[in-house]
This record gives C-alpha cells, structure tokens and sequence, in this order.
C-alpha cells in the first residue's frame, strides 16, 4: 500500500508568514491527492482536491501544487483563523490513505 | 444544502456490534460514492471505508476488513457502516464523508459532524 508521510509534524508561525507543508508518497499517484484542514473541535474542511484546485469558498491564500510523489500546501499569509491541523490523502485507488497531520499554531 | 447526519455510536464492549447509519439530504445520493472515516481520541484522520454510488463497488482499511461491511440503501438516502468483533482500537469519532462523484476513487467534498463509538468494558 502506498504511505502518505507529512512534515512537519507541528509549527508555529507568525501571523503573516508563509507557511509550507508537506506531503510524500510512497510511489507516484499523479495528482490524486487532497488536502484538508481540521479546526480544533470542528469537523474536517476540503481545502484543495487534484493537487492544486482551490476549492469553493476557501481563502485564496491557501494553494497547492505538486504531482506524482511529492506535493505541497502552502498558506502565503498565515491568519490567525488557519490555527488546524492539516491533512493530505491521497485518492487514486484504495486504501484511501491519509497523512498524519501537520499541526499548525501561532507564535 | 448539503447534509450528512449520523447516528447509531455509543458504548459497546468488545467483541460487540454496531451499526452505524448516516442520513443524506440536499443532493442525489445515489449519483455519489460514499465513505466512513474515522478519528481516535486526539489522533489524525483514518480511512475505514468507500462505496461508489450504486453500492456494488466497496473497498476497506485492512484494519477492518472482515469485521465491517460498508452498505447504502439509494431509496433511503441512508448509508450504514455494519462493525462486528469491535476492539478497544476501533474506539473513535466516525465521520461519514460524501465523494465527489459516483466513484470511491475522488476526494470527499462534504463531511457530517460525526458519532462517537466507545467499545470498553
């Protein structure tokens, strides 16, 4: 089975910094990969889908890019809202594997 | 709008069983595969299970495989999540998850607020 690896794991940014993550496949998936964003207490939230589309209603200052193994989330002006832990999962075939999570905080 | 609300969580000892049922409104639910995902107290997400819209097509985590059957009944709007032989590490919030479109094989685009199952003695 293909393995979602996500790093880091947790950081803490300023409000206004650039922030990137990161997810690595195993082995390549094209760009079948999602990424989500979970508030504290709250249900998932769909950010991104096919690696680099925004989603309706989401702040244009979250974009993705990347395809085949390795893909990035990035938040071009962190807000103090973007407090979550985000997830990527990868999609093209089954087990629909997510990402551990990468926890985001506020200095 | 949209909405997926489940139900049928709770305490449960181990080697019990659960349903779990999950209610669909605002879209054609049978024009959209469905999927159960799940969450361990302070945790990250897990994958447990997809269906494509007509039901005949179902995929599991290996950590379920055997013990849950994923089902939907299209008349009812209603998908279900049948777990037998339940383990303390099946212990979790589970969230039922609307696909993108009729097949497993796309990202989930709409999420209910979940329902807790506790399997403890």
């Amino acid at each position: 089975d293909i393995q979602m690896t996500q790093s880091p794991s947790s950081l803490s940014a300023s409000v206004g910094d650039r922030v990137t993550i990161t997810c690595r496949a195993s082995q390549g998936i094209s760009n079948y990969l999602a990424w989500y964003q979970q508030r504290p207490g709250k249900v998932p939230r769909l950010l991104i889908y096919a690696a680099s589309s925004l989603q309706s209603g989401v702040p244009s200052r979250f974009s993705g890019s990347g395809s085949g193994t390795d893909f990035t989330l990035t938040i071009s002006s962190l807000q103090p809202e973007d407090v979550a832990t985000y997830y990527c999962q990868k999609y093209n075939s089954a087990p629909l594997t997510f990402g551990g999570g990468t926890k985001v905080e506020i200095k | 709008e949209v909405q997926l609300v489940e139900s049928g969580g709770g305490l449960v000892q181990p080697g019990g069983s659960l349903r779990l049922s999950c209610a669909a409104s605002g879209f054609t639910f049978r024009s959209y595969a469905m999927n159960w995902v799940r969450q361990a107290p302070g945790k990250g997400l897990e994958w447990v299970s997809s269906t494509s819209g007509s039901g005949g097509g179902t995929f599991y985590a290996d950590s379920v495989k055997g013990r849950f059957t994923i089902s939907r009944d299209n008349s009812k709007n209603t998908l279900y999540l049948q777990m037998n032989s339940l383990r303390a590490e099946d212990t979790a919030i589970y969230y039922c998850a609307k696909g993108y479109d009729y097949n497993y094989y796309y990202h989930i685009d709409v999420w209910g607020k979940g329902t807790t199952v506790t399997v403890s003695s």
